[in-house]
């Protein structure tokens, strides 16, 4: 079975440029994650899909960050603009049921 | 969501146990303790879950006194590759576990 996999690994975009991650969850998991960490801090929640429906979006940032998750399958994270503090690593992840929550790798966002 | 507490970092030698202990004082009545491990450049990854008692698997066990208000995962006989960070996370399975709260986390380093 694939895991929650994401793209690109890495990102290097200049400020006020526009970048899109994507996330591929586990098939059949209803439940989409992002998270990111910025540098030195935790990690930290930012929205949550159930299906194609955001559940939970109290940890956006700012109308910067813009997610969808269309048929609800894969879902995209975009950052337009990207400022220099958007820097840091995102993290998907998916869960079905109660289970345990899949994290992807994470893709490196870095903003110069 | 409980607050969580634990240890910044721990250092261990190899085939030696390790005990990492985390505080939630605040922990309700139906929230689980849940562990994750972290490596450098990965997602976090489910290591163990528990509500009371004692939780065993093939990776760890997870210790919990009858008040709940801590817990301890014990890795036995670490190797260098169990170095990595180590969160303690308490939620409701049906609600809090919708938004999983990382703390700091414990940096564990295993050495020769």
């Amino acid at each position: 079975e694939a895991g929650v996999t994401q793209f690109p690994s890495h990102s290097v975009i200049e400020k006020g440029q526009t970048v899109t991650l994507r996330c591929d969850p586990i098939s059949g998991h209803d439940n989409l994650y992002w998270y990111r960490r910025v540098m030195g801090k935790e990690i930290k929640f930012l929205l949550h899909f159930v299906k194609e429906s955001k559940q939970d979006e109290s940890g956006m940032p700012n109308n910067r960050f813009l997610a969808e998750r269309t048929g609800g399958t894969y879902s995209t994270l975009k950052v337009q603009p990207a400022e220099l503090e958007d820097s840091g690593v995102y993290f998907c992840a998916s869960r079905g049921g109660e289970t345990e929550a899949f994290f992807g790798q994470g893709t490196r966002l870095t903003v110069v | 969501l409980a607050k969580t507490t634990q240890p910044i970092s721990m250092d261990s030698y190899e085939g030696q146990e390790v005990n990492i202990t985390c505080s939630h004082n605040n922990i309700a009545t139906n929230d689980y303790i849940t562990w994750y491990q972290q490596f450098p450049s990965q997602g976090p990854r489910f290591i163990i879950q528990g509500y009371k008692t004692k939780v065993t698997n093939e990776v760890a066990s997870l210790f919990i006194p009858a008040d709940r208000k801590s817990s301890t995962l014990s890795l036995p006989r670490v190797s260098l590759s169990d170095t990595a960070v180590y969160y303690c996370l308490v939620g409701d399975r049906g609600t809090g576990f919708q938004k999983l709260v990382f703390g700091t986390g414990t940096r564990l380093l295993v050495s020769p």
